[in-house]
């Protein structure tokens, strides 16, 4: 089946630094990718809608001078968290469409494991 | 908007127990229907989905009804395990190309031996 690579699963980084998160579709093309943030015990948020070749959509309330993303490739979207603050430590888990044309038109996400970001 | 509301965990059950989690969503049109599970240090796996109306999802005991006239989409599971223990959210989707997913707030199960 689908697979999404995320990495790395895990980063603490000091106060100030960047961060880059890189997520991949294994066996598939993925023209669109999601990244979300999920704060601890609640619900995941939207960030951005990743769009290969293309500026990447952002949420309403979302930095999009903080969180940097970049989809290179059809198989790479990368979200860089820039000059990261405690406040910006978060499980941000990307995803991409998987699937294709299995089901009809059920529009499944497959998800990467997420990434755990500390910011000391 | 569309949203999806699911009832607040968390849930404490024994093993063998019967489970049912809630979910209701608001949304105009027919999207289809999601419940992901979050074992615990993990990312979301899907668990299973259904796309039209009286649809039944099933995978690995658990099954979940798409209920047009209710607007729901209850999972259930005759007997949990421990190994059920994780965070299950419920989710919708527009069939409109690549639409991200809009989920409810997560509920945490916690199956005691």
């Amino acid at each position: 089946g689908a697979v999404v690579s995320q990495h790395p699963s895990r980063v603490i980084c000091k106060s100030g630094t960047s961060v880059k998160i890189e997520c991949r579709s294994l066996d598939f093309q993925a023209t669109t990718m999601f990244w979300y943030r999920q704060f601890p015990k609640k619900s995941l948020m939207l960030m951005a809608t990743s769009n290969e070749g293309s500026k990447a959509t952002y949420e309403q309330g979302v930095e999009k001078d903080k969180f940097l993303i970049n989809h290179a490739s059809l198989t790479l979207s990368t979200l860089t968290v820039t000059s990261a603050h405690p406040e910006d430590s978060s499980f941000y888990i990307c995803s991409a469409r998987g699937e294709f044309g299995t089901d009809s038109g059920a529009n499944v996400l497959t998800f990467g494991a997420g990434s755990r970001l500390t910011v000391l | 908007g569309d949203s999806v509301t699911q009832m607040e965990g968390p849930v404490t059950l024994s093993e063998e127990a019967f489970l049912t989690i809630n979910c209701t969503y608001t949304a105009t049109g027919y999207p289809s229907l999601f419940w992901y599970v979050q074992y615990p240090g993990e990312g979301l796996q899907l668990l299973l989905k259904a796309t039209k109306a009286d649809d039944k999802g099933s995978n690995k005991g658990f099954e979940a009804t798409y209920r047009k006239e209710t607007t729901s989409f209850h999972l259930e599971k005759g007997s949990v395990q421990v190994s059920d223990s994780a965070v299950y959210f419920c989710a919708l989707s527009r069939n409109s190309g690549n639409t991200p997913l809009v989920f409810g707030k997560g509920t945490r199960l916690s199956v005691i031996a």
